[in-house]
């Protein structure tokens, strides 16, 4: 039961433009989402968080949406840059789980 | 203030035998989990400690055990090794497990031939 999921496992964008990734969830009990950026042979890197009382957090080039009634988010990276290639997770936890829940991963190739 | 460290950070072991991979989290975090990455797979969660209880565990089988100490490092044991079992595991620390940011290590590669 993949509660989780980034039906996307794949995403070319040109630098300079916007990236968006995409991720869905199925549990309404997650009341915290997170993205990390992984590249290969590391640990994933911690980019953005948002609690599900907001619908939208910003930190630099990355803005992280959430829809809690449809059950969606999305991290938005713009402007792209080469360096952001490389493999993003969303994750979602609900309070007192001690759990997060990952999905599989979407791969960003940013093109010069 | 220093990052997560697991060691090691690769392994080659054969069916059958057993293993033991080491996390020490950041200073100061008592929650520790663990997480099994295989291709396409995503993270799959395995188990979490805090304070030398787990507090919760995912869907692996009983050959994959943790324990943590009172210093919150944690240790995790896979026994009577797969092929399957081949995977990058990685440690991630966060001060409670509440509303925070977990923090991963760098992840050990186990190899099973």
């Amino acid at each position: 039961d993949q509660q989780v999921k980034q039906n996307s496992p794949s995403l070319s964008v040109q630098e300079g433009r916007i990236s968006i990734l995409n991720c869905d969830y199925t549990n309404s009990m997650f009341d915290y989402f997170l993205w990390y950026k992984k590249y290969p042979a590391e640990g994933p890197t911690f980019l953005i968080s948002i609690s599900s009382i907001k619908d939208k957090n910003e930190d630099g080039r990355f803005t992280v949406f959430l829809n809690k009634s449809a059950k969606h988010l999305s991290l938005h990276i713009v402007p792209s840059q080469p360096g952001d290639s490389a493999v993003y997770f969303c994750a979602a936890s609900a309070t007192g789980t001690y759990k997060y829940i990952f999905g599989t991963g979407t791969r960003l190739k940013v093109l010069a | 203030k220093a990052g997560v460290t697991q060691t090691p950070r690769y392994l080659i072991k054969t069916r059958g035998q057993q293993v033991t991979l080491s996390c020490s989290p950041i200073s100061g975090h008592r929650s520790v989990s663990w997480y099994q990455q295989t291709p396409g797979q995503g993270l799959q969660f395995l188990f979490e400690y805090f304070s030398e209880t787990q507090r919760n565990k995912g869907n692996f089988p009983g050959r994959f055990s943790g324990r943590q100490f009172s210093n919150s490092r944690s240790e995790m044991n896979v026994s009577t090794l797969e092929l399957g079992d081949s995977a990058l595991y990685l440690c991630a620390s966060t001060q409670t497990s509440g509303k925070e940011t977990q923090y991963f290590g760098p992840g050990t590669r186990l190899l099973v031939l």
